[in-house]
């Protein structure tokens, strides 16, 4: 049974402050994303890892960087976290694309942030 | 810019009734569409999916229908059930640089109703 697991459900941070959001998944897979939803907004690509040390930016990347030092582990990182990084926020995994068919994605619970 | 837009933000629908979501997309170059479930306090769940050459896929109770000429899709749910009650997104793949992406629509909270 494919497994993606977030460190915290929630979170809540002041202004300024470092925060790591870290994501982990047991099937393998070698690409991992992350992504933010928002009311209104769907939910948004921030970054994506198609595998180890390799990370390519999304549509919303400014804010926010990432680390894949381990193929299983996928970490987002809000250097200074402001209000309006406050959101849900969605890792997911897929295994290399090998047919169209395949291409889900496997997505964690989420993490909900609040930044005060 | 909205590449991926679902305009309905809800929809209530009678248990037993049809359930119709709407999904239009503007970028002719997604090649796979897919449709994702989201229960309150779960990441998404993969439901359905279609490739751009084909009009129609069917999987038991969940039908999804391409457009290519409106850009449109649709999601049918039928009979509807009170499990069914979820958010509902859906999803468009395109290449980017050789990357495989997934752009979202807003979402669409389904209700069915006893």
């Amino acid at each position: 049974d494919v497994k993606v697991t977030q460190s915290s459900r929630y979170l809540v941070k002041r202004t300024g402050e470092k925060v790591f959001l870290e994501c982990v998944q047991d099937m393998d897979h070698e690409n991992m994303f992350w992504y933010r939803q928002d009311p209104g907004l769907g939910l948004r690509l921030i970054y994506f890892s198609y595998d180890v040390k390799m990370k390519e930016k999304g549509d919303i990347p400014e804010g926010y960087s990432v680390s894949r030092e381990k193929k299983e582990r996928f970490s987002l990182i809000l250097e200074s976290a402001s209000t309006n990084q406050t959101s849900m926020y969605l890792c997911a995994s897929r295994p290399r694309l090998v047919r169209s068919y395949t291409d889900t994605q496997y997505f964690g619970p989420g993490t909900r942030l609040t930044v005060l | 810019d909205q590449q991926v837009k679902q305009n309905s933000p809800s929809l209530s629908v009678q248990e037993g009734r049809i359930s119709i979501l709407n999904c239009d997309y503007t970028n002719s170059m997604f090649d796979y569409f897919l449709w994702y479930k989201k229960y309150p306090a779960e990441g998404p769940t993969f439901l359905i999916s279609i490739s751009s050459i084909k009009d129609k896929n069917e999987d038991g109770r969940f039908t999804v229908f391409l457009n290519k000429s409106a850009k449109h899709l649709s999601l049918h749910i039928v009979p509807s059930q009170p499990g069914d009650s979820a958010v509902y997104f859906c999803a468009a793949r395109r290449i980017i640089q050789g990357a495989q992406k997934l752009v979202f629509g807003q979402g669409t909270r389904l209700t069915i109703n006893p």
